[in-house]
């Protein structure tokens, strides 16, 4: 167990709508990441909270967006929902100092219909 | 900017028989490292990590890997398959780009485990 748990496991939505999905991090780490795995593709990154700011954001557009709270717990949420949504979307929480690993959760499997 | 290929989509082995998987980094500057499995319907977990340290880094199940500079290579290897190492493995590098410390995966490796 890395400590990093995710929330809900499972989801189906319509096109169209909104989703969010939420991110408790390890105890002491500062830094959460969001990354989407499409099936049979690595991760990809979305965007990294810090301190409640982000810092730094893959090739994804304005309506995936996210949130960092004052307890490094963190948010995805994505408008406008397409089919090409469908993805296991992984949350990674670490330090922002160099050379310190990530430790994922177990993922949103989010499928859009 | 930084990035990883895993040479193979696909490595079957025999339980008991050495297994490789290869993985080049592109970076412009000392890169971190990483190999990290997933296991089906599973969250990724990390194997090891290079950090510049020693070359020859020991991971967690038996799992080793070799940076090699003048190769561009982090190549996966282990002595002996077992049948519960059956999962994808992904080489990864981190660096700072656009702000973050972000993770790039590679592709991924298929690692299948046969009788």
């Amino acid at each position: 167990e890395t400590g990093v748990t995710q929330s809900p496991t499972h989801l189906i939505k319509t096109r169209g709508q909104q989703v969010t999905l939420r991110c408790s991090s390890q105890s002491g780490h500062n830094t959460v990441s969001w990354y989407q795995q499409a099936l049979g593709q690595g991760p990809q990154f979305i965007f990294q909270y810090y301190r409640e700011e982000e810092n730094g954001r893959g090739n994804f557009p304005p309506r995936f967006s996210g949130l960092q709270f004052p307890n490094y717990s963190s948010e995805l949420n994505v408008n406008a929902l397409e089919l090409d949504d469908s993805a296991l979307y992984l949350c990674a929480s670490s330090l922002m100092e160099p050379n310190t690993e990530a430790f994922f959760g177990q993922g949103t499997r989010l499928t859009v219909v | 900017a930084q990035s990883v290929t895993q040479l193979d989509s696909h490595v079957s082995v025999s339980e008991g028989t050495p297994v490789l998987l290869r993985c080049n980094y592109s970076s412009s500057y000392s890169p971190s490292l990483f190999w990290y499995v997933q296991h089906p319907n599973k969250g990724l977990q990390l194997l090891l990590k290079y950090t510049s340290a020693a070359t020859l880094v020991k991971g967690i199940n038996g799992f080793e890997a070799e940076f090699k500079k003048s190769e561009t290579s982090f190549h996966l290897t282990k002595p002996s398959a077992h049948m519960s190492d059956a999962a994808e493995y992904f080489c990864v590098v981190r660096g700072r780009t656009g702000g973050g410390n972000k993770l790039t995966f590679g592709t991924g490796t298929q690692l299948k485990v046969e009788l």
